[in-house]
């Protein structure tokens, strides 16, 4: 079975352009979190969606955006980009949302801004 | 999520050796706790979890301890290996969030 995927790998972006990642879940999976790990840190939650809702949401500026569709694939949108903003973003998916869940990770998108 | 610094605590060790890796979290009301292991280049890959209702939960060569009352977490791995060389988070999870603690860097020495 396939796992998490996420695309693009890597990314090259300069400060101030707009980025869309994607992600798609293992399949049955219904929720779909995004985290940033910025060079040398812990993974840092973005949001987490569960049925093309939104069950919460870390802390991060507006610029970032998300959404989840119907086949429980997502998209990570971050506008305005900062120099800041270059980290691997990575997607997770679990059964549900909620605590008891083991979470799964893709590989990341490797994003730089210049 | 916790600030944390660029410089990783590491742990070296010999290959054969038990390894103990500690952590600390700062929420009270987490209720679920992860051990992920973190190769190069990759996602973070799921160890071991335990619930609040535990204290102690063994798999294949790791057992995780929770101490509750000072919000401790360890990861112990037995018979430590060079493919066991990563950089390990532990996290503690609230209604879905993971919150993920400071990374340790294992180097494995054959």
């Amino acid at each position: 079975d396939a796992g998490v995927t996420q695309s693009p790998t890597h990314l090259i972006k300069t400060r101030g352009q707009h980025v869309t990642l994607r992600c798609s879940p293992i399949s049955g999976h219904k929720s779909v979190s995004w985290y940033q790990q910025v060079l040398g840190q812990g993974p840092q939650f973005i949001f987490q969606y569960y049925e093309k809702e939104e069950r919460g949401r870390g802390n991060f500026p507006d610029r970032f955006s998300a959404r989840q569709f119907p086949n429980y694939s997502s998209e990570l949108n971050v506008n305005a980009l900062l120099l800041g903003d270059s980290a691997l973003y990575l997607c997770a998916s679990s059964h549900t949302s909620g605590s008891y869940n083991e979470q799964f990770f893709g590989p990341g998108t490797r994003l730089t801004v210049l | 999520g916790e600030s944390v610094g660029l410089h990783l605590p590491t742990l070296s060790v010999q290959e054969g050796d038990n390894s103990i890796i500690n952590c600390a979290y700062s929420n009270s009301a987490s209720d679920y706790f992860i051990w992920y292991k973190q190769e190069s280049g990759k996602g973070p890959q799921f160890i071991i979890d335990i619930r609040s209702n535990m204290d102690k939960r063994q798999g294949q060569r790791v057992t995780v301890l929770l101490n509750k009352t000072v919000k401790h977490l360890s990861l112990q791995i037995a018979a430590t290996q060079p493919g066991d060389s990563a950089v390990y988070f532990c996290a503690d999870s609230f209604y879905g969030k993971l919150t993920f603690g400071q990374g340790t860097i294992l180097t494995v020495h054959p």
